[in-house]
């Protein structure tokens, strides 16, 4: 069966260091893989999706990136984090064959 | 813009009540709707609906699609703390291939009171 891992569970960053969370999926062969994120105000939003390695397509302007080095493996990086990017992130995947499936998400605190 | 919205937004019950959470939707080529309970951490899937007026039900959980006037509802019978949650509804589009690109609503905070 599937399964999504996404870490770390939790981090506190300062205003202007770097980020990377990483997410990997096993039990499945070329994935899509999403990148969202929920605010406060509870709703999630799409922020990256990728259909296959090196392909990523941003749904939002924003200061994060994301990259695709293996079939598997989605990051979710930024260069200087900002107070806005607090937030919970989200890791999700999915085939031709079911729905979207989550990780278990990262709490980011920017301090 | 794709566009789905929940109500209400927040709700509290009894154990044992009947409670009908709604989503109403505006989306080009539409293909699914998708309903997903929140509780800590990951959203987990409950229901896919694709077509008009037919139930999908899960034990005490069981959601409809309306088509026509653009709305799903997700009714849970005989509620009990442990579906205390965020509910969340979610669509896709038709875009071309299997990319399940969700546009979620803000979601439906239940909280049910023993």
């Amino acid at each position: 069966s599937q399964t999504i891992h996404q870490w770390p569970a939790t981090l506190v960053q300062p205003v202007g260091s770097p980020l990377s969370l990483e997410c990997t999926v096993e039990g499945t062969s070329n994935p899509n893989l999403y990148w969202y994120r929920q605010a406060a105000g509870r709703g999630l939003q799409l922020l990256f999706y990728s259909v296959g390695i090196g392909q990523i397509s941003s749904e939002v302007p924003q200061n994060l990136s994301a990259s695709r080095p293996q079939d598997r493996q989605f990051i979710l990086s930024s260069k200087k984090l900002l107070l806005s990017d607090s937030g919970f992130y989200l890791c999700a995947w999915s085939d031709p064959y079911s729905p979207l499936h989550f990780g278990n998400g990262t709490r980011l605190t920017v301090t | 813009e794709d566009k789905v919205v929940q109500s209400p937004l927040s709700l509290v019950v009894h154990e044992g009540d009947t409670v009908t959470l709604n989503c109403s939707y505006e989306v080009t080529n539409f293909r699914s709707l998708l309903w997903y309970k929140q509780e800590k951490k990951a959203p987990t899937f409950l229901f896919m609906l694709t077509s008009s007026g037919i139930e999908k039900k899960s034990g005490r959980l069981s959601s409809i699609l309306d088509k026509k006037e653009l709305f799903s509802i997700l009714n849970i019978t005989a509620t009990q703390t442990g579906d205390s949650a965020i509910y969340l509804c979610a669509l896709t589009r038709n875009s071309g291939g299997s990319n399940y690109k969700l546009t979620f609503g803000k979601g439906t905070l239940l909280t049910v009171n023993p």
